[in-house]
């Protein structure tokens, strides 16, 4: 098991353009969580799958944002109209439960220009 | 709503030595977990230590370990022998507990600089 991937790991853009990311969770691991981090800032939650369905969506998700886990495996975040306050580090995180320690991805770092 | 606050921005530790890493929390609930994850510049978070807010003892991780006042709302990182590894961003997290939450409130970090 090689842990949680994400790919890309660097994206820059143009304002305006649409971008998506994508993750892949740990084995077997049910939970998968989005956050964002921009610089110097802990992370903030953005939304978390259960399986394929998504249980929660915070206020920082924006109609520009979408988040799937379409077969309950790997999930994508995907952001419209991207805008200059959306640059920041995108981190996915996996859980075998909803009790169980969190395990992170390196992050897909997003500049937009 | 939950928030955690970590006050020192910023701290320095010779190696070998200890420091401690300060860390608040603020919540009404009874039950939950404390976190503290490690963040290497570039590379990815990982977990250091995790406390469950149930247990009284203070949990301990090798040369980490926690000193958790529960009643002062208080969770934080003691480094001993202290290594030019350590080095890094560490930030103080809580998690409710029960299956339909998950998600971790993070503070601000404290980034930790270690001297030769």
């Amino acid at each position: 098991d090689t842990g949680v991937s994400q790919d890309p790991r660097h994206k820059i853009t143009k304002r305006g353009q649409n971008v998506t990311f994508r993750c892949d969770p740990i084995s077997e691991h049910n939970r998968l969580y989005w956050y964002r981090q921009t610089l110097g800032q802990g992370p903030e939650f953005l939304t978390y799958f259960q399986n394929e369905a998504q249980l929660e969506k915070s206020r920082l998700l924006s109609d520009r944002f979408s988040a799937e886990r379409p077969k309950g495996s790997f999930s994508t975040l995907e952001i419209q109209r991207t805008e200059q306050g959306d640059s920041a580090m995108y981190l996915c995180a996996s859980s075998l439960t909803p009790r169980e320690t969190q395990y992170f991805g390196p992050g897909t770092r997003l500049l937009v220009l | 709503a939950q928030t955690v606050t970590q006050s020192q921005p910023e701290m320095s530790v010779q190696e070998a030595e200890t420091v401690t890493l300060s860390c608040t929390y603020d919540t009404s609930e009874s039950d939950y977990y404390l976190f503290w994850y490690k963040q290497p510049p570039s590379r990815q978070m990982i977990l250091v230590i995790r406390q469950e807010a149930y247990k009284q003892q203070n949990a301990t991780e090798n040369r980490f370990s926690v000193n958790f006042q529960k009643a002062a709302k208080s969770f934080s990182l003691k480094i001993s022998d202290s290594q030019l590894g350590d080095a890094a961003m560490y930030f103080c997290a809580y998690r409710s507990t029960g299956n339909q939450g998950g998600k971790l409130i993070f503070g601000q970090g404290t980034e930790l600089s270690v001297k030769p």
